[in-house]
């Protein structure tokens, strides 16, 4: 079974700062990873993905995340926090063995950030 | 974003009564998700369709039941509604084997009195 670990429930950060999530994963093989974004009372925002190509993925907004296989992570980062970047944010890994060949995604509990002027 | 719609948006219902929410596609995509938001859980899957008639149980399936005629329309049922199936529902769908993300759509917010 495939798992997924968001170390802090809870980030706050100054603006102009950087962000640091953190999430390891457990897979039983090469797993397609996520993040998703969610502001509030909106709906879940594909921020970025992995799938087994570049280790280091860029993703929307100037997020980016590093696959790194041997400390099963996969944190997501920003050079510089915004405002805007306030919100919710899930760690997600895919599973593809499932009936009829799609693919049940499996969600961390989720990481509320939070930016201070 | 991608073409997917939720109806109804908000819900109030009585403990008891039967649900059915709508989740409708534009994206001819061949699977489509029911996924649960509560505080505390992040999103857990119900269930899960892999074409029209073919369906499967997620995780939380208990007391829920689906339905899919049209490729585009995916049904979520609540036989008879509990207190804790209050929640946030969101739909979802993915294109495998060309991808693996899923897309999702706005949510609907029920609530069992």
């Amino acid at each position: 079974a495939q798992s997924v670990t968001q170390l802090d429930s809870h980030v706050s950060v100054s603006e102009g700062t950087p962000v640091l999530l953190r999430c390891n994963y457990s897979s039983s093989y090469s797993p397609s990873l996520f993040w998703y974004v969610q502001h509030p009372n909106k709906g879940l925002q594909l921020l970025l993905k992995y799938t087994s190509a570049a280790t280091l993925v860029k993703g929307i907004n100037g997020f980016e995340a590093e696959f790194k296989k041997s400390e099963t992570s996969f944190h997501l980062t920003k050079p510089s926090a915004h405002m805007s970047d306030a919100a919710e944010y899930f760690c997600v890994v895919s599973d593809r063995g499932v009936t009829g060949g799609g693919n049940k995604l499996t969600f961390g509990t989720g990481t509320q950030l939070k930016v201070e002027l | 974003d991608a073409g997917i719609t939720q109806s109804p948006r908000h819900k109030v219902t009585e403990t008891g009564t039967p649900v059915t929410l709508r989740c409708h596609q534009t994206e001819n995509h061949r699977y489509m998700y029911w996924y649960r938001q509560d505080p505390g859980h992040g999103l857990r899957l119900i269930h899960y369709s892999y074409g029209v008639k073919d369906t499967d149980k997620g995780e939380v399936s208990d007391g829920y039941s689906v339905s899919r005629s049209k490729t585009e329309d995916f049904l979520l049922t609540l036989e008879s509604a509990t207190s804790s199936q209050t929640s946030v529902y969101f739909c979802a769908i993915s294109d495998v084997p060309v991808s693996y993300e899923q897309y999702f759509g706005p949510g609907t917010r029920l609530t069992v009195t």
